[in-house]
């Protein structure tokens, strides 16, 4: 069936270095994808995303990445930071779609 | 502009009784989801709502579960003859139009059957 995974469920470096999360999707059809992020006690919040006629999109000290070969999204963090420390989802979906499909996640850790 | 709101934020249920969830989306936004999470799980989506009509509910249980968005008011989530499984945090969201996919959440409710 559809499924976005996740490579690593929990990640943990070192404040200041840069943090790359992996995911894995087997949708063909998708084409839209979303990384959120999640503290805990809170709703997932809206981090950056890409669709499927983009190698690559940049934020603010956040960069996504999508291989569409392979069927693999990354997440990278710049610079990481205590803030950081969440759950981070990828999650996917198409054009016109509303069924977000969201992966299981991987927990970052942020070590002083 | 005020995000998605919630509530209550904590549901605390017997078995048997009912459970309502109320979602407000953000101003101007008239599509809502809602997705349910386990602990240290993924979300799951449950329903998709429009103004006053279900897009989508191919991921609500079939029995017990009722979504709704009535043309005024918060978009509700009713569970009734609640169980223990039942336990879990939802989550709704809200996005201006479908094809835009960005979808807001909400902070959660946060049920627990006893």
């Amino acid at each position: 069936g559809e499924s976005v995974g996740l490579h690593l469920p929990t990640l943990s470096v070192q404040e200041g270095d840069n943090s790359i999360i992996n995911c894995a999707y087997s949708n063909s059809a998708s084409d839209y994808f979303i990384w959120y992020k999640q503290e805990s006690g809170k709703g997932p919040q809206f981090i950056i995303d890409i669709r499927s006629n983009m190698d690559k999109r940049q934020g603010q000290r956040v960069t996504v990445l999508l291989n569409k070969t392979v069927k693999h999204l990354s997440l990278q963090i710049a610079a990481t930071q205590p803030g950081d420390s969440a759950v981070y989802f990828c999650a996917e979906s198409h054009t016109g779609g509303f069924k977000t499909i969201f992966g299981a996640g991987t927990r970052l850790f942020v070590k002083a | 502009n005020a995000g998605v709101m919630q509530n209550p934020r904590h549901l605390v249920r017997r078995r048997g009784q009912e459970a309502r969830l109320r979602c407000s989306p953000m101003k101007g936004h008239s599509h809502v989801y809602w997705y349910r999470q386990l602990p240290e799980e993924g979300l799951k989506f449950m329903v998709y709502l429009q103004k006053e009509n279900i897009i989508d509910e191919s991921g609500m249980p079939k029995e017990r579960f009722s979504a709704e968005f009535p043309k005024e008011g918060p978009s509700i989530l009713r569970i009734q003859q609640v169980v223990r499984g039942d336990s879990a945090a939802y989550f709704c969201a809200s996005s201006p139009r479908p094809e835009t996919d960005t979808q807001y959440f909400g902070p959660g409710t946060r049920l627990t059957v006893l």
